[in-house]
């Protein structure tokens, strides 16, 4: 146990649906980044915050969004999905420096 | 840049033999760098980390090179076991400011197969 949670660990939803992915970072962790990882891509930084707020921006797409919240844990909110938006969902939490990633989420659109 | 994951090098050993994976990093303001061991359906695991301050870090059976001059990373494994049978991915990152440390850009990662 990496100490960081995703959930849930496997989705399979339809094209055009909204999901929501959950991290809650290590205890103690003030970032938290999310990275997608497709088969023909590899680890794609989409987005992090720090401590509630935004600090960078990868590919996401408009139809992504994320927020961190007061407790520390994240949502990704992935929206009108399509099937090319299959993949591996996985965020990581820091503190001054050294990743820990979570297990990820497994999102099948179909 | 970032990782690009189509036809992933390959590297193939037999158990006991060591094994050296290469990583061609691409931002030179890049001062933090990491490991990463990837088994299938997992996320990736943390190995070895090296700052940009120096050239050489050892670990248990592992040990990280990073020659700044040309952008470029390696990580040896001694003694390789089958349980070493892994996708290795290298990152880079920068510091952020303040008390954190920018986005980690992955390399495209190599595919280690030990064979007993």
């Amino acid at each position: 146990d990496s100490g960081v949670t995703q959930t849930p660990k496997h989705l399979i939803t339809a094209t055009g649906q909204r999901v929501t992915l959950r991290c809650s970072p290590r205890s103690g962790d003030l970032s938290v980044y999310w990275y997608q990882q497709s088969l023909d891509q590899g680890l794609q930084f989409l987005i992090h915050y720090y401590n509630g707020e935004e600090r960078a921006k990868g590919n996401i797409l408009e139809r992504f969004s994320a927020q961190q919240f007061p407790d520390l844990h994240s949502e990704l909110n992935l929206s009108s999905l399509e099937l090319g938006d299959s993949a591996l969902y996985f965020c990581a939490s820091s503190a001054d420096y050294g990743y820990t990633f979570g297990s990820g989420t497994r999102l099948t659109v179909v | 840049g970032e990782s690009v994951g189509l036809h992933l090098p390959t590297l193939s050993v037999q158990e006991g033999d060591n094994s050296i994976i290469n990583c061609a990093y691409s931002n030179s303001a890049s001062d933090y760098f990491i490991w990463y061991k990837q088994e299938s359906g997992k996320g990736p695991q943390f190995i070895i980390d090296i700052r940009s301050n120096m050239d050489k870090r050892q670990g248990q059976r592992v040990t990280v090179l990073l020659n700044k001059t040309v952008k470029h990373l390696s990580l040896q494994i001694a003694a390789t076991q089958p349980g070493d049978s892994a996708v290795y991915f290298c990152a880079e990152t920068y510091d952020a400011g303040g008390t954190s440390y920018g986005k980690l850009t992955f390399g495209q990662g190599t595919i280690l197969t030990v064979h007993p």
